[in-house]
């Protein structure tokens, strides 16, 4: 079946640092990707639809400045944080389009201190 | 907008019990149903999905009913395990406007099978 690899698994920054998150489709070609956040006990909620070679359409609330979303290949999705601050530690999970349905990622632990 | 209700929020079986949680939806346009097993510090897991064209589907102990008049669809988890122990999560795709080819999901249902 599809497989989408997300990397790191974990990360730890400092305040006012940025963080990059990829995503990659390992056995597909995603032409869209999601980019979700989840806090504790709570569903997933979605940040951006990100298409291969265009801009990412961001959902209502969500800083396009400050999560950047790049999809320059149609195997790659990165999630930069730029100046993390704590209230930016979640849980962050892509998702790919893949020719059944959707696959998701392991998911990025971002811890900001 | 599109909606997903899911219930229970929580579900407690007993090891060999089956499981039940169910999902309401809004947009009579969608068209897809997943549902997906989220563990403690992982990405959510596909584990069953049914299209519109069918009525149920079933995968060994996990089945997915789908009443499109009502607009609700149920997993069925039978012959419980502990290992089936995780938060489950329905969805479907939005098949309209801003919400067209995105997944709208439920609240999750986190269900703990005791042995």
């Amino acid at each position: 079946g599809a497989v989408v690899s997300q990397h790191p698994s974990w990360v730890i920054c400092k305040s006012g640092t940025s963080v990059k998150i990829e995503c990659r489709s390992l056995d597909f070609q995603a032409t869209t990707m999601f980019w979700y956040r989840q806090f504790p006990k709570q569903s997933l909620m979605l940040m951006a639809t990100s298409n291969e070679g265009s801009k990412a359409t961001y959902e209502q609330g969500v800083e396009k400045d400050k999560f950047l979303i790049n999809h320059a290949s149609l195997t790659l999705s990165t999630l930069t944080v730029t100046s993390a601050h704590p209230e930016d530690s979640s849980f962050y999970i892509c998702s790919a389009r893949d020719p059944y349905g959707y696959t998701f990622g392991s998911g990025t632990r971002l811890t900001v201190v | 907008g599109e909606n997903v209700e899911q219930h229970p929020s929580t579900l407690s079986v007993q090891e060999g019990d089956s499981a039940v949680i169910k999902c309401t939806y809004s947009d009579s346009a969608s068209n897809y149903f997943p549902w997906y097993k989220q563990e403690l510090g992982k990405g959510p897991q596909l584990i069953i999905d049914i299209r519109s064209n069918v009525g149920e589907k079933k995968d060994q102990r996990i089945a997915v009913t789908l009443n499109k008049t009502a607009k609700h669809f149920s997993l069925h988890i039978t012959e419980t395990q502990p290992e089936d122990s995780a938060v489950y999560f329905c969805a479907t795709k939005g098949a309209w406007g801003s919400n067209t080819g995105k997944l709208i999901f439920g609240q999750g249902t986190t269900l703990q099978v005791k042995p």
